[in-house]
């Protein structure tokens, strides 16, 4: 079965304090993505990572691909109020496109 | 704003009513994927149409279908509403191109369906 996991689901996080959510997923993928949405809305995009040890940075946030240990991170780098959401993970094996559960990030003062 | 529209936000049916939720891609998109997203979970494929064909279909029944239309624009229909079915839908468009592997999706705002 398709299978795409996040650690944690909950993640409570003081500013500028450091992160990483791990996503696994049990199929091969030649693609990974990381969104991120807010509550009541739709998903936003923030990387998509294609090979191997690639690695993309946006702000605060850097993302990590391992495809032989199936295994993407999402680092959170001195974290700030504003990154407060819900982060998922996904990848696209063949025709289909299946998410992770999301990790639901709350930053607190 | 990623230039996805979706119609209508907001939709109230009844079980066993019939739905038809609309998306209009982003200009130069021939690519688009329908999702279930319930209440606390991550999106659900339902299914994927390139150049107006089904060409991808997550677990769902086939009271879900759906039609993409030449100009890229795409309907979700759903028949025999349950419950269950009450979650907000989202399209995604993209630009699908052979031989090309990055292809990255682009959200529309969603539409909230509850049924009642």
């Amino acid at each position: 079965e398709l299978k795409v996991e996040q650690n944690p689901l909950f993640l409570s996080m003081q500013e500028g304090k450091n992160y990483t959510i791990y996503c696994n997923y049990s199929t091969t993928s030649d693609r990974l993505y990381w969104y991120r949405q807010d509550p009541g809305k739709s998903l936003e995009s923030l990387f998509v990572l294609l090979s191997n040890g690639a690695v993309k940075q946006e702000g605060r946030l850097m993302a990590s691909l391992d495809t032989k240990a199936r295994l993407s991170t999402l680092h959170i780098t001195a974290a700030v109020h504003d990154l407060s959401a819900t982060y998922f993970c996904a990848v696209m094996p063949y025709d289909k496109v299946i998410f992770g559960p999301g990790t639901s990030l709350s930053v607190i003062p | 704003e990623t230039g996805v529209t979706q119609s209508p936000t907001h939709l109230i049916k009844t079980r066993g009513q019939q739905v038809t939720l609309r998306c209009s891609s982003q200009s130069g998109h021939n690519t688009v994927s329908w999702y279930q997203q319930a209440l606390g979970q991550g999106p659900q494929f339902i299914f994927q149409y390139y150049r107006e064909e089904e060409n991808g279909r997550g677990n769902f029944p086939p009271r879900f279908s759906g039609l993409q239309f030449p100009n890229y624009s795409s309907e979700l229909n759903v028949n025999a509403l349950e419950l269950d079915d009450s979650a907000l839908y989202l399209c995604a468009s993209g630009e699908n191109r052979v031989g090309y592997s990055s292809y990255e999706q682009y959200f529309g705002p969603g539409t909230r369906l509850t049924v009642t």
